[in-house]
């Protein structure tokens, strides 16, 4: 079936350095990928995320770059503040009723 | 304004028990889901719905059924508990059109002992 590999699961930057989680997708159909957040005991939630027709997007200190080709998106996080400590999660969407397709997660710890 | 809502946040329950996880959301979205999420692993697909009267399975539906009677509640059925249920369940809804993305409760976490 299709699926979505996210790597690393684990990552620990320190405070201020950028942070860089890769994400692969399988599925040649997907055309839209978000990025969610995760704090602990709550529900997922959007940060940023980015359609086929587009190669990168920007939003403050949070970008995202697709490559097509390749099938794969990162997520870029530069100057980490303590606040980034979270698990994240990307997805890519399958089907015709815009269900997505989730990778395993990442824990990122911003090191004081 | 409230969003996606979840009832319970916490449960245990007893192998062969049934139980109804609650999702309301306020926002008039047609699309709504159930994910559950096991430990280091990603959001697993359930059930979906794309508007009242309307479900549909999703990746892992054995052992769970929903429903849809208003655009507002997508409740999750549980009918006999097994130890394999033991998660944190999600909804989710999103609105009409390509540009709009999932949002989600805050979960219920079940315990199946």
């Amino acid at each position: 079936g299709e699926n979505v590999e996210q790597h690393p699961s684990t990552l620990s930057v320190q405070e201020g350095d950028s942070a860089v989680i890769k994400c692969t997708y399988s599925d040649s159909a997907s055309n839209y990928f978000p990025w969610y957040k995760q704090e602990l005991g709550k529900g997922p939630q959007l940060i940023i995320d980015i359609r086929s027709n587009v190669g990168e997007k920007k939003d403050q200190r949070i970008a995202v770059t697709l490559n097509k080709t390749a099938k794969h998106f990162s997520l870029h996080i530069t100057e980490t503040q303590p606040e980034d400590s979270a698990v994240y999660f990307c997805a890519a969407s399958i089907g015709s009723n815009y269900q997505l397709i989730w990778g395993a997660g990442t824990k990122l710890i911003i090191k004081p | 304004n409230a969003g996606v809502t979840q009832t319970p946040k916490f449960r245990i329950l007893k192998i062969g028990q049934s139980m109804t996880l609650q999702c309301a959301q306020d926002m008039n979205h047609n699309y709504m889901y159930w994910y559950r999420q096991d430990p280091g692993m990603g959001l697993k697909l359930i059930y979906y719905s794309v508007g009242a009267g309307i479900t549909d399975k999703g990746e892992v539906p054995n052992g769970y059924n929903v429903s849809r009677s208003t655009t507002e509640d997508f409740p999750l059925r549980l009918e006999l508990a097994a130890p394999s249920q033991t998660s944190v369940y999600f909804c989710a809804s999103r609105g009409q059109g390509s540009n709009q993305p999932q949002h989600f409760g805050d979960g219920t976490r079940l315990s199946i002992l």
